[in-house]
């Protein structure tokens, strides 16, 4: 089955400083990849996803990159803000099941 | 509001006993997806129904089970609950418009095992 790794488990950053996840994936089938934020007790939710077809995505202060052949895409927040503080989770998808890593801790210091 | 119901919110049982947890998903997504998250633990998946078929499994304990109804509303049957168990169960649901887009997820149930 897919296996999602995701690194750091916590970053710290200053506001206004860019913040950056990794994730790797291990099964070549999936093409969709989400990333997730979940506030303190909130449930998580849908901050930008990116399929197999496209390299690159930006919303805004939010990028994800895929790089299929390596199998790891990232998630970069630039200019943070301490509204960014929360758990980020990556997933991958297959079209049947969707994987999440086990989660990165983002703390934004003002 | 995701659109996406889970019921009861929190849930307090004792070791030994059974549970049901219930999940509405979104009107017209096909998809519904159970998920366990223990304390400052990631999202562990459970299991994955499709129009009330079991389409992709993950750790899931066999005491627990699931299933899915023809109105496409899910339950996670929990028994022989142990104190490990207690967690916050996440239901998300997906399939408006194909299998793979985004999933909208419920606001869990917090289970609570004594």
């Amino acid at each position: 089955g897919e296996n999602v790794e995701q690194h750091p488990s916590t970053l710290s950053v200053q506001e206004g400083d860019s913040a950056v996840i990794k994730c790797t994936y291990s099964d070549s089938a999936s093409n969709y990849f989400p990333w997730y934020k979940q506030e303190l007790g909130k449930r998580p939710q849908l901050i930008i996803d990116i399929r197999s077809n496209v390299g690159e995505k930006k919303d805004q202060r939010i990028a994800v990159t895929l790089n299929k052949t390596a199998k790891h895409f990232s998630l970069h927040i630039t200019e943070t803000q301490p509204e960014d503080s929360a758990v980020y989770f990556c997933a991958a998808s297959d079209d049947y099941k969707l994987s999440f890593g086990a989660g990165t801790t983002v703390t934004v210091r003002a | 509001d995701s659109g996406v119901t889970q019921t009861p919110k929190h849930l307090i049982t004792a070791t030994g006993q059974r549970v049901t947890l219930r999940c509405s998903p979104r009107s017209g997504d096909l998809s519904v997806y159970w998920y366990q998250q223990s304390l400052d633990q990631g999202l562990q998946f459970l299991i994955q129904y499709y129009n009330g078929e079991e389409r992709a499994k993950g750790n899931i304990l066999e005491r627990f089970s699931a299933q899915q109804f023809p109105d496409l509303h899910s339950e996670l049957n929990l028994s022989s609950l142990e104190l490990g168990d207690s967690a916050l169960y996440f239901c998300a649901s997906s399939g408006r418009t194909g299998l793979n887009t985004e999933a909208f997820f419920g606001q869990g149930t917090r289970l609570t095992v004594v």
